[in-house]
C-alpha cells in the first residue's frame, strides 16, 4: 500500500505570504491526488483533486501541482482563515498532515 | 443543497457493537459512492470503508475487515456502518463523505458530514 509523507509537519507563515506544502508518495499512482483542509472541530473540506483541479467554490489562491510521486500544494496571499491542517490523499490513504499557522 | 448527517455514535465497551448512520439529503445515494473516514483524537484521517453507487461493491480497510460492515437502505437514502467487536483503537470521530464521482468512484470526497463520536472504553 502506498505511503504518503507530508512535509513540513508545521509551517508558520505571515499573512499575505505564500505557503508551499509537499506530499511524497512511496510509489507512483499517476495524478490521483487530493488535498483537504481541516480546521479544528470541523470536517475536512476538499480543495484540490487530480493533483491540480480546484474543487467547486475553492479560491484561485489555492493550487496544486505534481505527478508520479511528488506533489505540491500552494496557498498564495495567506489569510488568517487559512490556519488549518492540510492533508493529501490518494484513494484510501491519507498523509499525516501539515499544520499551517498564521503568524 | 447536499447534506450528510451522521448519527449513532456513543460509548461502548470493548467487544461491543454500534451502528452508525449517514442520512443523505440533496442527493440520491444510488448515484454516488459513500465513504466512512475516521479520526482518532488528536490524530490524522483514516479511510475506513466505501459502498459504491451500485450498492454491490463494498470495500474496507484491513484493520476493520471481518468486524465492520457497510450497507445502504435506498428507501431511506441512508448508509450504515455496522461496527462489531470494537476495540479501544476504534475510538474516533467517524465521518461519512460523498464521492465526487457520479456512477463511478474517484475516491475524492467532496461533501462531508459533521461526524459522530465513538468512544470505546470499559
Amino acid at each position: 500500500e502506498v505511503v504518503l509523507t507530508q512535509s513540513p509537519a508545521t509551517l508558520s507563515v505571515s499573512p499575505g505570504e505564500s505557503a508551499t506544502l509537499s506530499c511524497r508518495a512511496s510509489q507512483s499512482d499517476n495524478s490521483d491526488l487530493a488535498w483537504y483542509q481541516q480546521k479544528p472541530g470541523q470536517a475536512p473540506r476538499l480543495l484540490i483533486y487530480d493533483a491540480s483541479n480546484r474543487a467547486t467554490g475553492i479560491p484561485a489562491r489555492f493550487s496544486g501541482s505534481g505527478s508520479g510521486t511528488d506533489f505540491t500544494f500552494t496557498i498564495n496571499s495567506l489569510e488568517p482563515e487559512d490556519s488549518a491542517v492540510y492533508y493529501c490523499q490518494q484513494r484510501t490513504v491519507f498523509g499525516g498532515g501539515t499544520k499551517v499557522e498564521i503568524k | 443543497q447536499v447534506q450528510l448527517v451522521e448519527s449513532g455514535g456513543g460509548v461502548v465497551q470493548p467487544g461491543g457493537s454500534l451502528r452508525l448512520s449517514c442520512a443523505a439529503s440533496g442527493i440520491d445515494v444510488t448515484n454516488f459512492g459513500i465513504h466512512w473516514v475516521r479520526q482518532a483524537p488528536g490524530k490524522g484521517l483514516e479511510w475506513v470503508a466505501i459502498i459504491r453507487y451500485d450498492g454491490r461493491n463494498k470495500y474496507n480497510t484491513d484493520s476493520v475487515k471481518g468486524r465492520f460492515t457497510i450497507s445502504r437502505d435506498n428507501s431511506k437514502n441512508t448508509v450504515y456502518l455496522q461496527m462489531n467487536s470494537l476495540r479501544p483503537e476504534d475510538a474516533a470521530v467517524y465521518y461519512c463523505a460523498k464521492d465526487l464521482g457520479f456512477w463511478t468512484s474517484y475516491y475524492y470526497m467532496d461533501v462531508w458530514g459533521k461526524g459522530t463520536t465513538v468512544t470505546v472504553s470499559s
